[in-house]
Formats: structure tokens, C-alpha cells, sequence
């Protein structure tokens, strides 16, 4: 069955060091979408890249998706100690519009 | 405009009491759904409905039930609340349609709820 598996599970990192985040999944996809929680909070959308796209970029995140390997990367350059977050990619289930969320990755920005 | 609202946000239970956790939306969305998340397991999906008066099962649906009589509002019920149903819930919608994996989720605050 579907489902997004973040790698690695944790990283620690300095501030203003990159933090790359890589996803796998299972089955082809049309988009694929990233999301972010904060301690405490839900979820909040970062980034929807479509299958036709290679590269996305939103401010300080850089999202790839290469379709042949069924893998994505979350980029965050220049991260900052307001970047400690848990990030979860999200295929969707095969010709459904729900999300599968996997364990997540936990990034921790030290300042 | 307030999102996606969820209440209670903490709730103990006793094993055998029932409770139901509310979830409103004021988007206008379509697309409603009920994850739990648990340390370890990642979010999984319990419930979800694609409009008013629908309801659809998740992955881990059993112990749960669900209504959605009124567009903007999801209820989860427990009617029977076990230890192992402990978790963190998340509401979320969505405007629905479209492309598969194009659906935006809106994500609630979450309610923590411990059964005894």
C-alpha cells in the first residue's frame, strides 16, 4: 500500500546549516505534497510539487520529485532554530484524493 | 476566520465511556477527515467524508463512528472508549476534487485524549 517514508527518521543540525529530508514511496503519483508540525500543533501545509515538475521552490525550501525512483527531497537552506519541526511528505493513495502520511522526520535546528 | 477548530482539547476518559470530539470548519470545504496520531506510527487515517451526510472508512476505522449532518462540522464519536484508543486526534479538511494528490489539507490544533 501506499505510504510516504521519510529518511532519515532524525537529524540535528546547526543553524544556518542545509537540512535535506528525503521521502520514498510506493506507487506513481500525480503530485506529492509536504507538510510540517510543530511541537504541539497540527500539521501545516509547505509544498505541493506535480509530477511533471522536477524542482519546486518556496522561499528557503527547495522540493525535487523524481518520478522513476518514486522519491522526493525537502530541502531547507539556511535553517533557523524556528525551522525544529517534525515534516512528513504525503503521496496520495493510488487514484485517491487521501493523503498518506508516514512516521515523519524530526529536524532539530540548534541555534 | 478561524480554520479548522477542534474541542475538547484534552480529555481523560474512563475504559467504557463514551465521548465525541467536534470538528468545525469555516472554509467552506467539502472534504472532512479524522487522523489519530500515535509515537512511532505516524498520522493514520480513521474516518473522512466528501460532503455533508457521507462518511467513509479509513485504515483504522474499528471503535470509532462518525457524522457529518451539517457541512462544516465532522464529529467523532468513541461509544465505547478503550486504553489503546489514547492518542492525539487530528481534524482536517479539504476543498476535495481535482487531481489526486492535489487536495490541500487545513489541519486543526489536535485533541489529546487519555482513556484510563
Amino acid at each position: 500500500s501506499q505510504q510516504g517514508e521519510e529518511d532519515p527518521q532524525a537529524l540535528s543540525i546547526q543553524e544556518g546549516e542545509n537540512a535535506t529530508m528525503n521521502c520514498s514511496y510506493k506507487t506513481s503519483i500525480n503530485n506529492l505534497q509536504w507538510y510540517r508540525q510543530n511541537s504541539g500543533r497540527g500539521l501545516v501545509h509547505l509544498i505541493l510539487i506535480r509530477s511533471n515538475e522536477r524542482e519546486k521552490h518556496s522561499g528557503r525550501l527547495r522540493v525535487t520529485l523524481d518520478t522513476s525512483k518514486k522519491s522526493s527531497s525537502l530541502l531547507i537552506t539556511a535553517s533557523r532554530a524556528a525551522d525544529t519541526a517534525s515534516y512528513f511528505c504525503a503521496p496520495p493513495v493510488s487514484g485517491s484524493e487521501k493523503l498518506v502520511f508516514g512516521k515523519g522526520m524530526k529536524l532539530t535546528v540548534n541555534p | 476566520n478561524a480554520g479548522v477548530t477542534q474541542t475538547p482539547k484534552f480529555r481523560v476518559l474512563k475504559t467504557g465511556q463514551s465521548m465525541t470530539l467536534l470538528c468545525a470548519q469555516d472554509m467552506n470545504h467539502e472534504y472532512m477527515y479524522w487522523y489519530r496520531q500515535d509515537p512511532g506510527m505516524g498520522l493514520r487515517l480513521i474516518h473522512y467524508s466528501v460532503g455533508e451526510g457521507t462518511t467513509a472508512k479509513g485504515e483504522v476505522p474499528d471503535g470509532y463512528n462518525v457524522s457529518r449532518l451539517k457541512k462544516q462540522n465532522f464529529l467523532l464519536g468513541l461509544e465505547s472508549a478503550a486504553p489503546s484508543q489514547t492518542s492525539v486526534y487530528f481534524c482536517a479538511s479539504s476543498s476535495g476534487g481535482g487531481v489526486s494528490g492535489a487536495n490541500v489539507l487545513t489541519f486543526g490544533a489536535g485533541s489529546r485524549l487519555t482513556v484510563l
